[in-house]
């Protein structure tokens, strides 16, 4: 079956410029995540939502990072007057939530972003 | 804060060789500890161990969850060139929602 799915998969932005990026999540699956994986470091919690409440942002870096998921599916995450410490792999997750709290999560391709 | 640590930060053997990969981890009330393997692309699922499942084994791989020393290892005998990725370890704490932390990775490279 289909996975997540992310686009695009790269990006280069000049610094200042805003970018959004998209995540469509397994269908079906409750939970969505965002996760930011610099240059040889493991994935960071960015934001976290289940269906189209964002439980958690505790992660975002700062308030120039906005995530969304109005209808409880498609996600994405947009981030205003790109940085160059922005440049990273951004990386969505999905995960089905069930009586028996499945938290396996379910990753994208990421978005490679590159700011100039 | 939760943390996990991974050692080693790199590791180069070569086709047949049994490797270990450590993980060991801070976490305010532990639920579940995991392994991804990320080659170019996504992260993708290895194992998940908890605290009623501290032993799992997938074909060469296998891994032990370890509560008292907070630790666990990832086992892969007979190594592949296939088996070249980076390997990540996850922990999900109770308190923190349904976010992982994870660790830095371990960079495994098998050469032929």
């Amino acid at each position: 079956g289909a996975g997540v799915s992310q686009s695009p998969r790269y990006k280069v932005a000049k610094r200042g410029q805003d970018v959004a990026l998209r995540c469509d999540p397994i269908s079906g699956h409750v939970s969505l995540f965002w996760y930011q994986q610099a240059l040889g470091q493991g994935p960071e919690f960015l934001t976290y939502f289940q269906n189209e409440a964002q439980l958690d942002k505790s992660g975002l870096p700062s308030d120039r990072f906005f995530a969304e998921r109005p209808e409880g599916s498609v996600s994405t995450l947009k981030i205003q007057r790109t940085q160059q410490e922005d440049s990273a792999v951004y990386l969505c997750a999905s995960s089905l939530l069930t009586s028996l709290a499945s938290y396996e999560q379910y990753f994208g391709p990421g978005t490679r972003l590159t700011v100039t | 804060e939760d943390k996990v640590v991974q050692s080693p930060l790199s590791l180069v053997v070569h086709e047949g060789d049994t490797v270990t990969l450590n993980c060991s981890y801070e976490v305010t009330n532990f639920r579940s500890l995991l392994w991804y393997k990320q080659e170019k692309k996504a992260p993708t699922f290895l194992f998940m161990l908890t605290s009623s499942g501290i032993e799992k084994k997938s074909g060469r791989l296998s891994s032990i969850l370890d509560k008292k020393e907070l630790s666990s290892i990832l086992n892969i005998t007979a190594t592949q060139t296939g088996d070249s990725a980076i390997y990540l370890c996850a922990v999900g704490d109770n308190n923190a929602g349904n976010m992982l932390t994870f660790g830095g990775g371990t960079r495994l490279m098998v050469k032929p």
